[in-house]
């Protein structure tokens, strides 16, 4: 069974820096699993932020960003703002249109 | 500006289906894209359920597959869920979105669906 590994949380002081990781239990993460991220806040729907790794969505800031590191597909935040407070998560394309979610990251910003 | 919203029970009996539609507006409807599923237990993260194409492609997470039906109605630009033999696992706040690039980028604002007796 494949299976999305995230880092549970992070803290981020404001205008810091923070890297959130994507891997698989079994394998490495490329660019053919397309990685895409989305941000949650509580109650709300996800609001996607990334796509095809590295692309940022429409109107999406600047100080995200979305790259391979290694075995994995990561998200930095540069710079981090209050209201970058949220879940993250990452989706990987397993292929035949098959999408396998991770469990999220809780970011906190203090 | 295309807009996604679901609509449908709140409340379904186990054993029993739960049935969703989600109502596409602006754009060019609900033809020449992806539809996708995905849903989140209180307090969980998110799981794909699946996807269809305004064509009548399907493709479902293996895990649900078995109890899982898509459709879609280009004519009313909506496209649906039907989920058989619910269980309480099966409670979740249920999404619609736009698959486009291999992403999800335009959501639904969600709906609850509680499987209870």
């Amino acid at each position: 069974q494949t299976v999305v590994t995230q880092e549970p949380s992070f803290s981020v002081s404001p205008g810091g820096t923070v890297t959130l990781t994507c891997g698989l239990n079994s394998g490495s993460v490329s660019t053919s699993h397309y990685p895409s991220w989305y941000q949650q806040t509580p109650g709300q729907s996800p609001r996607a932020l990334i796509y095809k790794t590295n692309s940022r969505f429409s109107g999406v800031p600047d100080r995200f960003s979305g790259s391979i590191l290694g075995n994995k597909a990561a998200l930095t935040i540069t710079g981090a703002q209050a209201e970058d407070e949220s879940d993250y998560y990452c989706v990987l394309f397993m292929g035949s249109g098959i999408y396998v979610f991770g469990a999220g990251t809780k970011v906190t910003v203090l | 500006q295309l807009q996604v919203q679901e609509s449908g029970p709140g409340l379904v009996k186990p054993s029993g289906t739960l049935s969703l539609y989600c109502a596409v507006s602006g754009g060019s409807g609900t033809r020449n894209n992806w539809w996708t599923w995905i849903r989140q237990p209180p307090g969980m993260g998110l799981e794909y359920i699946g996807e269809m194409h305004y064509d009548g492609i399907t493709n479902y997470n293996p895990s649900l597959k078995s109890r899982v039906t898509m459709s879609v109605d280009n004519s009313k630009s909506q496209f649906s869920l039907q989920l058989n033999s619910v269980t309480a696992a099966d409670t979740a706040v249920y999404y619609c979105a736009r698959g486009v690039n291999n992403a999800f980028d335009i959501w639904g604002q969600g709906t609850m669906v509680t499987v209870s007796s």
